[in-house]
């Protein structure tokens, strides 16, 4: 089946700095890559969507220039967390769509993001 | 506006049968799935439906009727493994196929 990867899996940094969450698509060509962030107990709200080649979408409410989307290639898309607050704790998670299996999305693993 | 609801937790015991309702109102369907999801692990592909009816995969089945704008998920012979949250997605018809999740139900099987 379709592997994606994230990775770090986990990160902890201090208020104020950014990270990076990387997502790849390992066996597959994803065009499109979606970024997902998930609240303890609650599900899945979609932040934005990755398109290989062009600007990310963002869903409603969701600041652009605070989460960074980059979808350089057709197997990276990356998320950057500029300025991270302790808010911006949460789980991140990626998923992937691949042209090949149009009815089926593939999820990473995760990044959990704990901001001090 | 879009809007997926399913109930907040269920309960079962081990060896029985359950079902998890899904209801949707969404400006468009193309589609809906079930995952599942372990505490902090990502969604696991269960089903997907697009036309009424039952599918079938071993002891999940899924089941649409898209005039009532509901589904759900049935999970035969529960095993304590099936412990997890159940989430109900829909897939709408704009752009790249984005998918819409409820906010799942957390089901707890009991020996």
């Amino acid at each position: 089946g379709a592997v994606v990867s994230q990775h770090p899996s986990w990160v902890i940094c201090k208020s104020g700095t950014s990270v990076k969450i990387e997502c790849r698509s390992l066996d597959f060509q994803a065009t499109t890559m979606f970024w997902y962030r998930q609240f303890p107990k609650q599900s899945l709200m979609l932040m934005a969507t990755s398109n290989e080649g062009s600007k990310a979408t963002y869903e409603q409410g969701v600041e652009k220039d605070k989460f960074l989307i980059n979808h350089a290639s057709l197997t990276l898309s990356t998320l950057t967390v500029t300025s991270a607050h302790p808010e911006d704790s949460s789980f991140y998670i990626c998923s992937a769509r691949w042209t090949g299996k149009v009815n089926e999305q593939f999820f990473g693993p995760g990044t959990r993001l704990t901001v001090l | 506006g879009q809007n997926i609801d399913q109930p907040t937790e269920m309960t079962a015991t081990e060896g029985a049968i359950v079902q998890i309702n899904c209801t949707y109102q969404t400006s468009g369907f193309n589609g809906l799935f079930w995952y599942q999801q372990h505490a902090g692990e990502a969604p696991t592909f269960l089903s997907y439906n697009v036309l009424d009816g039952l599918e079938e995969k071993g002891r999940f089945s899924s089941f649409l009727s898209r005039s009532k704008g509901y589904s759900y998920l049935l999970l035969k012979e529960l095993q304590m493994k099936d412990s997890a949250s159940y989430l109900c997605a829909v897939r709408g018809n704009g752009g790249y196929n984005k998918l819409i999740f409820g906010a799942g139900t957390r089901l707890a099987v009991h020996p």
